[in-house]
């Protein structure tokens, strides 16, 4: 299994400002993702990080909001743009490794927006 | 557009006690199913998953039947315990398209196992 941490585990922000999530595996995956949950609520995919080319973006989420990077196959960052209240949320990283079906998560950073 | 619909909402069980949780998805178009198991402030935990060419799967207390026909899958906890008692996320993994290889998730269902 990876194991996957996140930087920060959480922070405030104030609206109108950004904030740079890191996530950092500890093997090589293939496939490495981002989420959003509401608190008591389910998943949504934000967007697939592509290592050497533009992150694939889900209906509903834009590059300009949600920046993505994949310098590696090990790391990937996730930027919230110009934040207001509604982006309050928990952002989770995932990663799926090459030719396995199992997908992890990461601890997840909680994101509030003043 | 695909979708994953998970029952019931909150089950409240008593220890030893037998947790079912039920998912049910709308097309056919998704080859893996996983569950996980979430605690409060913590992220999503594999816990055991099942490819649609087989019915059931057992791991320890845990396992997943799989009713391809009826397009169901549901998660049974034997013997509950109160360290059993977090959200469980059922999940369908596409299997072609744009959704290819991406986990569509249920709903959630919150368990709380008395002691």
């Amino acid at each position: 299994s990876a194991v996957i941490s996140q930087k920060p585990s959480r922070d405030i922000c104030q609206r109108g400002t950004s904030l740079t999530i890191q996530c950092q595996v500890d093997s090589q995956v293939t496939m490495m993702f981002w989420y959003r949950q509401q608190p008591g609520q389910s998943l949504t995919l934000i967007a697939t990080a592509n290592q050497g080319s533009e992150a694939t973006y889900e209906s509903g989420f834009v590059i300009d909001k949600f920046p993505i990077s994949r310098p590696n196959l090990t790391f990937s960052t996730l930027t919230v743009s110009n934040m207001s209240p509604e982006d309050s949320s928990i952002y989770l990283c995932s990663a799926r490794g090459g030719g396995g079906l199992e997908q992890f998560f990461g601890p997840g950073t909680r994101l509030t927006v003043l | 557009q695909q979708q994953v619909k998970q029952s019931p909402q909150s089950l409240i069980v008593q220890k030893g006690g037998i947790s079912i949780i039920n998912c049910a998805y709308e097309n056919t178009a998704f080859d893996y199913f996983p569950w996980y198991q979430q605690f409060p402030g913590k992220g999503p935990a594999l816990l055991i998953a099942i490819r649609p060419d087989v019915s059931e799967k057992k791991e320890g207390r845990f396992t997943i039947s799989f009713n391809k026909s009826a397009k169901q899958f549901s998660l049974h906890i034997m013997d509950s315990q109160p360290g059993d008692s977090a959200t469980y996320f059922c999940a369908a993994r596409g299997a072609g398209g744009t959704s290819y290889g991406k986990l569509t998730f249920g709903q959630g269902t919150i368990l709380t196992v008395h002691p």
